[in-house]
């Protein structure tokens, strides 16, 4: 398994502003990713951060309103551009990959605590 | 593209069992969880099939069948505690990319 932190847990913003989200692991792993939940809903896949090339992103999701940087196999941000109030979501930060004996150990993702974000 | 279902809530009392029922339609399979997720929390994994059949975690069961594009979630001697959020997800390509359904929200009451 893998200890994943998130900074910061909460935040309120002002519309137009811009927040950096930070997700730090305890080990070095081969694969992060950044989801969205809003309210009541399920997780959506945001993009994959791809350590030493631009993210991967999912329909829908473009780099310049998500820009991720991952430049180790520890950490990762995603920044929220822009923001209005229809970003205001939990987001959060999960890994993968890790490997070991079983096909499970390859294909479970970890999950950070989350980042709530609020945006007025 | 990738499809998953599974109802959207479900209620049951303290001590019942409950299934929930998840299909799904992948361009691959290598997998399929379930995660837990209470409220404000991040999800926690609770099973994983790759194969047909049942596997059994204590007060928890997951089932599959490749063959339908279905499985289940089986919980017994529900608990107060067990109220949240239930996700099924696939690993269509493998590697640890998910597809995550909409989630069952689960009420358990006394």
């Amino acid at each position: 398994s893998a200890v994943i932190s998130q900074k910061p847990s909460r935040d309120i913003c002002q519309r137009g502003t811009s927040l950096t989200i930070q997700c730090q692991v305890d080990s070095q792993v081969t694969m992060m990713f950044w989801y969205r939940q809003q309210p009541g809903q399920s997780l959506t896949l945001i993009a994959t951060a791809n350590q030493g090339s631009e993210a991967t992103y999912e329909s829908g999701f473009v780099i310049d309103k998500f820009p991720i940087s991952r430049p180790n196999l520890t950490f990762s941000t995603l920044t929220v551009s822009n923001m209005s109030p229809e970003d205001s979501s939990i987001y959060l930060c999960s890994v993968g990959g890790l490997g070991g004996t079983y096909l499970q150990d390859y294909n479970e993702q970890f999950f950070g605590p989350g980042t709530r974000l609020t945006v007025l | 593209g990738q499809n998953i279902d599974q109802p959207t809530e479900m209620t049951a009392t303290e001590g019942a069992i409950v299934q929930i029922n998840c299909t799904y339609q992948t361009s691959g399979f290598n997998g399929l969880f379930w995660y837990q997720q209470h409220a404000g929390e991040a999800p926690t994994f609770l099973s994983y099939n790759v194969l047909d059949g049942l596997e059994e975690k204590g007060r928890f069961s997951s089932f599959l069948s490749r063959s339908k594009g279905y499985s289940y979630l089986l919980l017994k001697e529900l608990q107060m505690k067990d109220s949240a959020s239930y996700l099924c997800a696939v690993s269509p390509s493998g590697y640890s990319t998910l597809t995550f359904g909409k989630g069952t929200m689960l009420l358990v009451s006394p």
